[in-house]
């Protein structure tokens, strides 16, 4: 079956650390991808989505994320958070179907 | 401004009382879904419509009901409401969904507390 696994649940960064969030799906075939992110009180809205070409696909916000096909990951990262980046972020996958396959979501903590 | 609108943002209600919660896009989207939110488990697709007249059943159908009648909107109706559909719900929209080659715009959601 098709899936996507976040694998950290809850991150607790300080202001201007490095952030790593992983993601990994389940899919043989050709893949689209996305993260989204969920400010508090707030609707999902798009960070970044790869569909195909460069591996290394830049968002909004200073985010980036890279494709590794071998590894079929997509992790995000950001050089340097700050508080305002407190959220929850979902990665996302779509296969063959179509059909959009969330993540279970990390709560990103940035203490100021 | 393009957007979903949603309606109510909140609401608490009893068990067996049948709710609608409303969902309208301005953006001319062929393909609206419904979704739940609970903790630790992302989102969770209810329905979804690719067009007038056409919805599906997502992952977690159970207890709720939705039309397609005109493409602006996509209502989700709880016919007899349970505790277990406490939930946080979003509506989303997006051009037809080619392969989930399309961004999902969001409803600002809906917190509904069946008591």
């Amino acid at each position: 079956a098709q899936s996507v696994s976040q694998h950290n649940h809850h991150v607790i960064l300080s202001e201007a650390a490095s952030l790593e969030l992983g993601c990994n799906y389940s899919y043989g075939g050709t893949v689209n991808l996305f993260w989204y992110v969920q400010y508090p009180g707030q609707h999902l809205q798009l960070l970044l989505k790869y569909f195909s070409g460069d591996p290394l696909v830049k968002g909004i916000k200073g985010f980036e994320a890279e494709f590794i096909k071998s590894k079929f990951s997509f992790n995000l990262r950001k050089p340097s958070v700050q508080w305002s980046d407190t959220a929850e972020y979902f990665c996302v996958f779509s296969g063959n179907t179509g059909k959009l396959i969330f993540g279970q979501g990390t709560t990103l903590q940035v203490k100021p | 401004e393009a957007q979903v609108t949603q309606n109510p943002r909140y609401l608490i209600t009893v068990t067996g009382k049948k709710l609608t919660v409303t969902c309208s896009q301005n953006m001319n989207h062929e393909y609206m879904s419904w979704y739940r939110q609970d903790p630790g488990l992302g989102l969770r697709q209810i329905y979804y419509s690719m067009n007038v007249e056409v919805t599906d059943k997502g992952d977690v159908p159970e207890g709720y009901k939705v039309s397609r009648k005109e493409k602006r909107n996509f209502p989700l109706i709880l016919e007899s409401p349970s505790p277990n559909q406490t939930s946080l719900y979003f509506c989303a929209s997006s051009l037809a969904l080619l392969a989930g080659s399309n961004e999902q715009f969001f409803g600002p959601g809906t917190r509904l507390t069946v008591l």
